[in-house]
């Protein structure tokens, strides 16, 4: 299956800033995806990374606050925006792998970034 | 309603028990179904796919039902290793989208 860096970490930040999240694969996708987990919530999905096309937003996440780029197959970046303390969340970046066995599409995630806004 | 619903528990059980979790979906076109493990700060990972007529992986088995729109986990013999949040994933009906759920947490203890 893939693998993902996915960077930093954690941070922790100041209210008003902006933070970039960088999500790098070890092989070419298609599909490149970013979700949000607040603490003891499941995983929302913000938005589809697409490369060479602007991003898919779900309902409730706007470009703005949360601008996403895809330059290649290979490589995406979240950038949370104006941070305020209710953005306080892990991030993930997760890509989609054909598993050949079973031939289901599933999704491998990133280790996240917890972001903490003060 | 939620389009994907789990007991949130916790679960909370002995070492060998038995522990089953169910999950309902609301999209009866729902064509993928998954269970993923996710411990605690960590990211999830996919446990198993969960075929039509049931399948099993050593001490886990996932089951479907169509009819009634859930799935279900069941775990045999627990270890103080399955210890973490397991979430209910389904995708189709329309969406490529995979939709989780809110996650069921089980604690095994000694």
């Amino acid at each position: 299956s893939a693998v993902i860096s996915q960077k930093p970490s954690r941070d922790i930040c100041q209210r008003g800033t902006s933070l970039t999240i960088q999500c790098q694969v070890d092989s070419q996708v298609t599909m490149m995806f970013w979700y949000r987990q607040q603490p003891g919530q499941s995983l929302t999905l913000i938005a589809t990374a697409n490369q060479g096309s602007e991003a898919t937003y779900e309902s409730g996440f706007v470009i703005d606050k949360f601008p996403i780029s895809r330059p290649n197959l290979t490589f995406s970046t979240l950038t949370v925006s104006n941070m305020s303390p209710e953005d306080s969340s892990i991030y993930l970046c997760s890509v989609e792998d054909l598993r050949t066995v079973s031939g289901a599409n599933v999704l491998t995630f990133g280790a996240g970034s917890r972001l903490t806004v003060l | 309603r939620k389009e994907v619903e789990q007991d949130p528990g916790p679960f909370n059980v002995p070492e060998g028990a038995t522990v089953a979790f169910n999950c309902t979906y609301s999209n009866s076109a729902s064509q993928s179904f998954f269970w993923y493990r996710q411990d605690c700060r960590k990211e999830p990972k996919l446990l198993m796919s969960v075929y039509s007529s049931g399948n099993e992986d050593g001490r886990f088995t996932a089951q479907l039902n169509r009819a009634s729109q859930y799935i279900s986990l069941l775990i045999r013999d627990s270890k103080l290793s399955d210890s973490a949040t397991y979430l209910c994933v389904v995708r189709g009906g329309g969406s490529y989208i995979p939709t989780f759920g809110r996650g069921t947490s089980l604690i095994v203890h000694p």
